[in-house]
């Protein structure tokens, strides 16, 4: 297993466009991650999955935003309508989700930006 | 809410010498997980050491110690004998239920490392 992988590395979008970006994780981690990071700054919560089920999303993640796990598996984040305040590092991160267990794997992000 | 804050947006130290990384959070709970996560140039986020708040001895991993005050709500990262590969953001992170929940970042702290 080669750790979590982030798809695309880059991603230059005209604003109003819509883009998806995909995260897989580690194969036996149940719990996926999505973070938002922009210059400057730490890794901001957006949403997180046990499995295919969506259990929180953050107050950041607009109802342009959307992620989805089928299947448990990878993850897609899909932005639509994209603005410029949604240039950021996309990151994704998984683990096993045991409280004790506490070894997240991040991947190495997605830079949007939004033109 | 839980917030972490590094007051410190940067630091240097000399090849060889001893740096400590400030942070202060700010919780309700008891029990609860603290983490300083390394962030090189164009890669991915990396564990450096991790502490239980319910551990009183303060957690160690070879150059990297931490001190932990939980009254205070401090948890500063010590490194020892600093290394030109120590150069990086370091995050400090809390997590309510370690592994099983997501993870508060503060803003970061960057590091430069001078031969």
């Amino acid at each position: 297993d080669t750790g979590v992988s982030q798809d695309p590395r880059h991603k230059i979008t005209k604003r109003g466009q819509n883009v998806t970006f995909r995260c897989d994780p580690i194969s036996e981690h149940n719990r996926l991650y999505w973070y938002r990071q922009t210059l400057g700054q730490g890794p901001e919560f957006l949403t997180y999955f046990q499995n295919e089920a969506q259990l929180e999303k953050s107050r950041l993640l607009s109802d342009r935003f959307s992620a989805e796990r089928p299947k448990g598996s990878f993850s897609t984040l899909e932005i639509q309508r994209t603005e410029q305040g949604d240039s950021a590092m996309y990151l994704c991160a998984s683990n096993l989700g045991d409280r004790e267990n506490y070894g997240y794997t991040f991947g190495s992000g997605t830079r949007l930006t939004v033109v | 809410a839980q917030t972490v804050t590094q007051s410190q947006p940067e630091m240097s130290v000399q090849e060889a010498e001893t740096v400590t990384l400030s942070c202060t959070y700010d919780t309700s709970e008891s029990d609860y997980y603290l983490f300083w996560y390394k962030q090189p140039p164009s890669r991915q986020m990396i564990l450096v050491i991790r502490q239980e708040a319910y551990k009183q001895q303060n957690a160690t991993e070879n150059r990297f110690s931490v001190n932990f005050q939980k009254a205070a709500k401090s948890f500063s990262l010590k490194i020892s004998d600093s290394q030109l590969g120590d150069a990086a953001m370091y995050f400090c992170a809390y997590s309510r239920e370690g592994g099983s929940e997501k993870l508060v970042f503060g803003k970061g702290t960057k590091l430069t490392v001078n031969p």
